[in-house]
């Protein structure tokens, strides 16, 4: 199944720290997901990053991909309190059932 | 756009009953998956719909069905329920006919069972 299993399990970090989730799968996809889940905005979608892709920016969010590692990674910028959640990554295929992982619980302490 | 809406929003039941939820895709989008969220479990996919027809199935027991309406609403259905079905029910949709594509999730269903 293609399911990713993050790395850290837990994190926490100061405010105005870079954040580091790693992300490992071991099945070929065609894109890798990031999805954030807190308590005040459920869950949402972060980033998408295609196969044919091997980084990509959104605001303070950097996503990596190495497809020939298997592997991906999630730098959260400039950390704020608000960034406080489970972060999970969502690899996916050629079927649209997504295969959620742990996650990783990040802490932001103000 | 407004986003995913789930209804209700809390709901409590008792073993052995059965259970409908309700999810309404944001406008326009065909596809509507569902989950569920327990703290041992995680998240764990129900299955996903598409243009009214199920396209995708997780492992999870005959007693979880669904179904999605032309205007693509779906609801879900849980039957004889147990006390381990308590859990957070998410909806998410998705706007593209592909299977690439981000899915948006609503606030979901919280469903206790006593």
């Amino acid at each position: 199944s293609q399911q990713g299993e993050e790395d850290p399990q837990a994190l926490s970090i100061q405010e105005g720290e870079n954040a580091t989730m790693n992300c490992s799968y071991k099945t070929s996809i065609n894109n890798l997901q990031w999805y954030r889940q807190n308590s005040g905005r459920g869950l949402v979608h972060l980033i998408l990053i295609r196969s044919n892709e091997r980084e990509k920016h959104s605001g303070r969010l950097r996503v990596t991909l190495d497809t020939s590692k298997k592997s991906s990674s999630l730098l959260i910028t400039a950390s704020r309190a608000a960034d406080t959640a489970s972060y999970f990554c969502v690899p996916s295929g050629n079927t649209g059932k997504l295969i959620f992982g742990q996650g990783t619980t990040l802490q932001v302490k103000p | 756009k407004a986003g995913v809406t789930q209804t209700p929003r809390y709901l409590i039941k008792t073993r052995g009953q059965q259970v409908t939820l309700s999810c309404s895709p944001i406008s326009g989008h065909r596809s509507v998956s569902w989950y569920q969220q327990t703290p041992g479990q995680g998240l764990q996919f129900l299955f996903e719909y598409f243009s009214e027809t199920q396209r995708n199935k997780g492992n999870f027991p005959g007693r979880f069905s669904g179904r999605q309406f032309s205007n693509s609403r779906s609801e879900m259905n849980v039957s004889t329920l147990e006390l381990g079905d308590s859990a957070l029910y998410l909806c998410a949709s998705s706007g593209g006919q592909g299977y690439y594509n981000e899915q948006f999730f609503g606030p979901g269903t919280r469903l206790t069972v006593l």
